[in-house]
């Protein structure tokens, strides 16, 4: 299956601050998504983005497939970003092959 | 929507006994998929469904494991015996064609 590594694995900002989250994947994707995993362990859905840029609030993404890399940009982070960040890829088997993470934590 | 909708959230059994998680997907939603997320391995794959069928079930651990989905609107994950390496967080997911996959909340299954 497709190979989908992130950095950094873990990240300590202060409330306010800007990062970027990277997501490396082997193949080319009809899926990549984003995905955060709060500390109750519920995963909500950030971006569906196969290629382009999204916005939604603080959160952005973008996609470059050809050079097969994905950016998530979070700004003005608050305590309540904290938690893991998946990438998550598909490429067509409908199997969605999720890397291994980076876990945010926000500190006030 | 309610989105999808997984019970229970958490489940504890011994050893031995059978266990049975639910999942709801969203309606209108095509492929269902059955997750496990543990410590050591991650999120996996455990069996997905595209309209009611299974497509591929290779993830399942071993014939301990089974899944149904009778109709389009329910899905159950099976584990008979279950053993203490079953004990993982389960999600259950679904999704249509490119809208991107919408996660439950899980259940969390420990087997002592």
């Amino acid at each position: 299956g497709i190979q989908v590594e992130q950095s950094p694995p873990d990240l300590i900002l202060q409330e306010g601050a800007n990062s970027t989250l990277r997501c490396n994947f082997s193949d080319s994707v009809n899926n990549l998504q984003w995905f955060h995993q709060n500390p109750w362990g519920q995963l909500i859905n950030l971006f569906y983005i196969p290629s382009g840029t999204k916005q939604n609030g603080r959160l952005s993404a973008t996609t470059v497939a050809t050079e097969r890399y994905s950016l998530l940009y979070i700004s003005s982070s608050q305590t309540t970003d904290s938690g893991v960040y998946f990438c998550a890829a598909e490429t067509g088997a409908n199997n969605l092959f999720f890397g291994t993470g980076t876990r945010l934590t926000v500190i006030p | 929507d309610a989105g999808v909708i997984q019970s229970p959230r958490h489940e504890v059994t011994e050893m031995g006994q059978e266990v049975t998680l639910r999942c709801k997907p969203i309606s209108g939603h095509n492929s269902l998929f059955w997750y496990r997320q543990t410590m050591m391995r991650g999120l996996e794959l455990l069996i997905y469904f595209n309209n009611n069928v299974p497509i591929d079930d290779s993830g399942m651990p071993e014939d301990r494991f089974s899944a149904k989905m009778p109709n389009a609107s329910f899905s159950t994950l099976k584990i008979q015996p279950s053993e203490p390496r079953d004990s993982a967080v389960y999600f259950c997911a679904s999704s249509f064609r490119y809208s991107g996959y919408t996660f439950g909340s899980g259940t969390r299954l420990t087997v002592v």
